[in-house]
């Protein structure tokens, strides 16, 4: 049973707008979650991270929102580029122990 | 970039012959990771370290082993290859608890 889904296995989004990727977990203990992002025969790049005491981070382009209760966590990219064209995967770990991954969602920017 | 190679990055090898992958990091972090990306999965961990000679077992351990003999070097080894290893495996460096980890670029495994 998946503790970290990602219930999107693919979106598309026009360039400029705005692209939005969800991520769901079912281990209350999470306490820490990741975004990575993915291109085509690469390792996984650190993306954005936060942490169970914000509900929210921001980095340039790129915010994570946290809602604890729903046991949600989206990331959102404005304006979406056609170079944000990748596989995003979400992670989760509950008090510095390993991550947990899920099985990524593809966006495709269009240019 | 993350100071982390992989070698090799491409293998194809029979079933049924030992197969050792390599990870070198130059960062002097402490933990490192072996995972497998397989469609459907993403990242699954298959062994991971918490410095030398100090390993433990992840998700999806069986029909691997690691070692760790430096800090620098993770090996994970296939003792006998079968069909179902066939896959992408990522090596990962972290720091320390609460702190994102680093990946290699991989390399893809497969078994025929």
């Amino acid at each position: 049973d998946q503790q970290v889904k990602q219930n999107s296995p693919s979106l598309s989004v026009q360039e400029g707008r705005i692209s939005i990727l969800n991520c769901d977990y079912t281990n209350s203990m999470f306490d820490y979650f990741l975004w990575y992002k993915k291109y085509p025969a690469e390792g996984p790049t650190f993306l954005i991270s936060i942490s169970s005491i914000k509900d929210k981070n921001e980095d340039g382009r790129f915010t994570v929102f946290l809602n604890k209760s729903a046991k949600h966590l989206s990331l959102h990219i404005v304006p979406s580029q056609p170079g944000d064209s990748a596989v995003y995967f979400c992670a989760a770990s509950a008090r510095g122990q390993n991550f947990v991954f899920g099985p990524g969602t593809r966006l495709s920017v269009l240019p | 970039d993350a100071g982390i190679t992989q070698s090799p990055r491409h293998k194809v090898t029979e079933t049924g012959t030992p197969v050792t992958l390599r990870c070198h990091q130059t960062e002097n972090h402490r933990y490192m990771y072996w995972y497998r990306q397989d469609p459907g999965h993403g990242l699954r961990l298959i062994h991971y370290s918490y410095g030398v000679k100090d390993t433990d077992k992840g998700e999806v351990s069986d029909g691997y082993s690691v070692s760790r003999s430096k800090t620098e070097d993770f090996l994970l080894t296939l003792e006998s290859a079968t069909s179902s290893q066939t896959s992408v495996y990522f090596c990962a460096i972290k720091q320390g608890s609460g702190t994102e980890a680093f990946f290699g670029q991989g390399t893809r495994l497969t078994v025929v």
